[in-house]
């Protein structure tokens, strides 16, 4: 079965630094992947997706995502933080014409204003 | 689109009880996961129905867990009897089976149940 591992599970940082939040999974086949944010107290919420094509993926908020199949990574980044970015981010895979995503632990971010 | 729809928000149980939760999935989805978040164990899919139907149930802990689709528009997981290890944020989210694997799922507000 396949796995998705995020390495980063508590991140801390001051508004304007960069981010990069790491996520790898264990598949060697085609893969569906997906980065989602969860606020404090509500529901996760799509912040960006790969399914082919330009391996670079632009998402909402100013977030942006790498695949890079060789290192099956899909590392999440974003330039200069917000402290309303403060939310725990998770990173999902679908695999091999699945329907299911499955979701890594997730990375608690807390941003300092 | 008024979205995946998850009632109730909060549940509090005295451990024994019956628990019951419920889901309204987006209109013309057709696959429906129920996913439970603990802080030791994280996202985890319990329940995976396509077209109403259950494909995918091996993360059901126990039988104290059943899930019902009775139709396109509801589904139910039901805890009988509840206990305190199964408190947790249930969420429930949906997606159109149309567009293939190619989309994400939609998720609900959660339930957080409380069993004390």
């Amino acid at each position: 079965a396949q796995s998705v591992s995020q390495h980063n599970h508590h991140v801390i940082l001051s508004e304007a630094a960069s981010l990069e939040l790491g996520c790898n999974y264990s598949y060697g086949g085609t893969v569906n992947l997906f980065w989602y944010v969860q606020y404090p107290g509500q529901h996760l919420q799509l912040l960006l997706k790969y399914f082919s094509g330009d391996p670079l993926v632009k998402g909402i908020k100013g977030f942006e995502a790498e695949f890079i199949k060789s290192k099956f990574s899909f590392n999440l980044r974003k330039p200069s933080v917000q402290w309303s970015d403060t939310a725990e981010y998770f990173c999902a895979v679908k695999t091999g014409g699945s329907y299911i995503p499955t979701f890594g632990r997730g990375t608690s971010l807390i941003v300092h204003p | 689109d008024a979205g995946v729809i998850q009632s109730p928000r909060h549940e509090v149980t005295e451990m024994g009880q019956e628990v019951t939760l419920r889901c309204k999935p987006i209109s013309g989805h057709n696959s429906l996961f129920w996913y439970r978040q603990t802080m030791m164990r994280g996202l985890e899919l319990l329940i995976y129905f396509n077209n109403n139907v259950p494909i995918d149930d091996s993360g059901m802990p126990e039988d104290r867990f059943s899930a019902k689709m009775p139709n396109a528009s509801f589904s139910t997981l039901k805890i009988q009897p509840s206990e305190p290890r199964d408190s947790a944020v249930y969420f429930c989210a949906s997606s159109p089976l149309s567009q293939g694997v190619n989309t994400e799922a939609f998720f609900g507000q959660g339930t957080r149940l409380t069993v004390v």
